[in-house]
């Protein structure tokens, strides 16, 4: 099955500084790659997410890259700010072509992100 | 927030006993899901389910139990079957097989 991978587990960055992310996964089927954000005790939130059809995707601050050759994607966050502290999931899933188990989203083991004033 | 609720945010379970945790919807979405999330591990997949009355295992699903009676709710057991639960539990709704959102959080302790 699909296995993400999640790197670095831990990043810590000055304010204004830019911080990367970088996932990769197995399955080169997959086609939904979305980004999420905890912050401490609350829900993860989805941030910004990317289909396979495309290479990269931008919203403000925060941008995807996507490398279906290499298997791996990547969050971008630029221009960082306390505010931005928090645990980033990445994932990957295989979306509608496939049913079952298969379709369900996989998760990488989290990054930590620390923004120092 | 809206859309996906658990309850309750923090629940203590004695050695030997089952609790329930809720989890309730009103985005009108099939399909749900359960993660546990214990430190540096990620999101792991307990049971989901894609339609009503019908639910699959996840990664982990031993010592755990769920079902599916209504569209909106997909309550999870944690029975004396499951050796380490403490954890903190995340239940997810999405629809199709996308973007998952997430309720509040369980945080249940073993006492």
């Amino acid at each position: 099955g699909e296995n993400v991978e999640q790197h670095p587990s831990t990043l810590s960055v000055q304010e204004g500084d830019s911080a990367v992310i970088k996932c990769t996964y197995s399955d080169s089927a997959s086609n939904y790659f979305p980004w999420y954000k905890q912050e401490l005790g609350k829900r993860p939130q989805l941030i910004i997410d990317i289909r396979s059809n495309v290479g990269e995707k931008k919203d403000q601050r925060i941008a995807v890259t996507l490398n279906k050759t290499a298997k791996h994607f990547s969050l971008h966050i630029t221009e960082t700010q306390p505010e931005d502290s928090a645990v980033y999931f990445c994932a990957a899933s295989k979306g509608r072509n496939y049913g079952g188990s298969q379709g369900n989203l996989i998760f990488g083991k989290g990054t930590k992100l620390s923004v120092k004033p | 927030d809206g859309g996906i609720t658990q309850s309750p945010k923090y629940l203590f379970r004695k050695e030997g006993q089952n609790v329930t945790l809720s989890c309730e919807q009103n985005l009108n979405h099939d399909a749900m899901y359960w993660y546990r999330q214990d430190p540096g591990q990620g999101l792991r997949l307990i049971y989901y389910s894609q339609i009503v009355n019908d639910f699959q295992k996840g990664d982990i699903a031993e010592g755990y139990s769920v079902s599916r009676e209504k569209k909106e709710s997909f309550p999870l057991t944690v029975t004396s079957a499951q050796k380490n639960p403490t954890a903190f539990y995340l239940c997810a709704s999405s629809i199709g097989l996308f973007e998952a959102f997430f309720g509040q959080g369980t945080r249940l302790t073993v006492v």
